[in-house]
């Protein structure tokens, strides 16, 4: 199985700040990767699919990029409903095996 | 608009076998490259995926639950049911389905509001 491993596991930050989350695959898996937000008491949302390509309606703070085996999430000019869980997930396997990082929660500083 | 919603029991026994059903709208169950998975979130951890259904009837589980696991499609309906057998309390978690649709590389782009279970006696 394909194992996604997400860094910082947490970390603080105050509005309007910019921050990394990074997720690394334990093998190749092209561009087959994908962002969730998941915010307290609410499903995920998709934010960020295939690498780099941001979801219809996701404000464009949200950006995405890597390939292979290592992948960055930033958000720019944080807002309060930013503060949440996130969440990479892999959809190369075949046949499917969709596995998810272990999230990372960004918490207000 | 497409929305999935999750439903079942809010209680299991352990040993029992858990069936949910999520009813879907706004997309067919039977519509090329669409597909519906389920995961599970116990409380206070990660996303854990746990099976996946195609338009095709194609299905796939996870490796460590799969012989547990049992998934299929009402298309008529627009349901898909998931059946977990030998339910423990380490099973307690929110079940939630989600959508694969037609984004490059299938990313989950609709969920549903997730339904919650306890194993308890």
């Amino acid at each position: 199985d394909i194992q996604m491993t997400q860094s910082p596991s947490s970390l603080s930050a105050s509005v309007g700040d910019r921050v990394t989350i990074t997720c690394r695959a334990s093998q190749s898996i092209s561009t087959f990767l994908h962002w969730y937000r998941q915010k307290p008491g609410e499903a995920p949302e998709l934010l960020i699919y295939a690498a780099s390509h941001l979801q219809s309606g996701v404000p464009s703070r949200f950006s995405g990029s890597g390939s292979g085996t290592d992948f960055t999430l930033i958000i720019s000019n944080l807002q309060p409903e930013d503060f949440a869980t996130y969440y990479c997930q892999q959809s190369y396997s075949s046949p499917p095996a969709y596995t998810f990082g272990q999230g990372t929660k960004l918490e207000i500083k | 608009q497409v929305t999935l919603r999750e439903s079942g029991p809010v209680v299991v026994r352990p040993t029992e076998t858990l069936t949910l059903t999520c009813t879907v709208s706004g997309f067919s169950l039977s519509s090329p490259r669409v597909g519906v998975s389920w995961i599970r979130q116990p409380p206070g951890q990660a996303l854990e995926w746990l099976a996946h259904i195609f338009s095709n009837d194609e299905k796939s589980f996870s490796a460590s639950l799969k012989t547990r696991l049992s998934i299929y499609k009402d298309t008529s309906k627009s349901q898909v049911v998931l059946t977990m057998s030998n339910m423990d309390p380490l099973d307690t978690a929110t079940y939630y389905c989600a959508r694969t649709g037609v984004q490059l590389a299938r990313p989950f782009d609709s969920w549903g509001p997730g339904t919650l279970v306890a194993v308890s006696s």
